[in-house]
């Protein structure tokens, strides 16, 4: 029982190239959540989905899509990366979407160049 | 846009002196939660509470929801070099779960 899992921990890109993060839950929940962690921001929701087959934003979407594969999979996409999104990205998921805890990932140390 | 803010940002204290850190809401909230994330790990949740006024513990943790359900205290009682972490407040309002900025505390032996 892995909990969530992303993949990979670290990548480091250049301005302008793609690259898509993973994340799976062996869980069985519902709802599956993308953050950024930014020195003295705190979490900020990127995008989230309440239930399998549903995606919406959050709270900075802005440069980024996202992919609920599966109950098990929610992907992150970054289609043509800058240095403004040079953060550290958290996967979480939650059995029922808002009114329970979440479980976080584990983080991929992204640094835009 | 609904806002949660954390105070302190920071928190330095001696081993064994007590810590508390505040939530504030710009909106009321449905519920809220608590989340320690330790030094390079990924946040951990603590507890969440529901009910205007409630309290909960764990062990030296304590956690408060206001009366107006706008605003949100932890405290704890003699701390320990393994309460080292940021100490995160997350609000749910009728949309979506917003993080506050974190207090980080920092524990000398």
């Amino acid at each position: 029982n892995a909990g969530v899992t992303q993949t990979p921990k670290f990548q480091v890109l250049k301005t302008g190239q793609s690259m898509t993060l993973q994340c799976a839950q062996d869980m069985n929940h519902n709802s599956m959540y993308w953050y950024r962690q930014d020195p003295g921001m705190g979490l900020r929701l990127i995008y989230y989905s309440a239930s399998e087959g549903t995606t919406d934003k959050g709270e900075v979407p802005n440069g980024y899509n996202v992919s609920r594969l599966n109950k098990r999979e929610f992907s992150l996409r970054l289609e043509s990366a800058a240095p403004s999104q040079t953060s550290v990205y958290f996967c979480a998921s939650s059995p029922v979407f808002r009114v329970s805890e979440q479980y976080f990932g584990p983080g991929t140390r992204l640094t835009v160049t | 846009g609904q806002q949660v803010m954390q105070i302190p940002q920071y928190q330095h204290v001696q081993e064994g002196e007590d810590f508390t850190t505040y939530c504030n809401s710009s909106t009321t909230l449905s519920n809220i939660q608590w989340y320690k994330q330790r030094p390079g790990g990924h946040p951990v949740f603590l507890i969440q509470l529901v009910k205007s006024g409630e309290v909960k513990k764990q062990k030296r943790l304590t956690f408060q929801f206001g009366e107006a359900k706008k605003n949100s205290s932890l405290h704890i009682t003699a701390t320990q070099t393994t309460d080292v972490g940021t100490y995160f407040c997350a609000g749910d309002n009728t949309d979506k779960l917003i993080f506050g900025t974190g207090t980080r505390l920092q524990v000398f032996p």
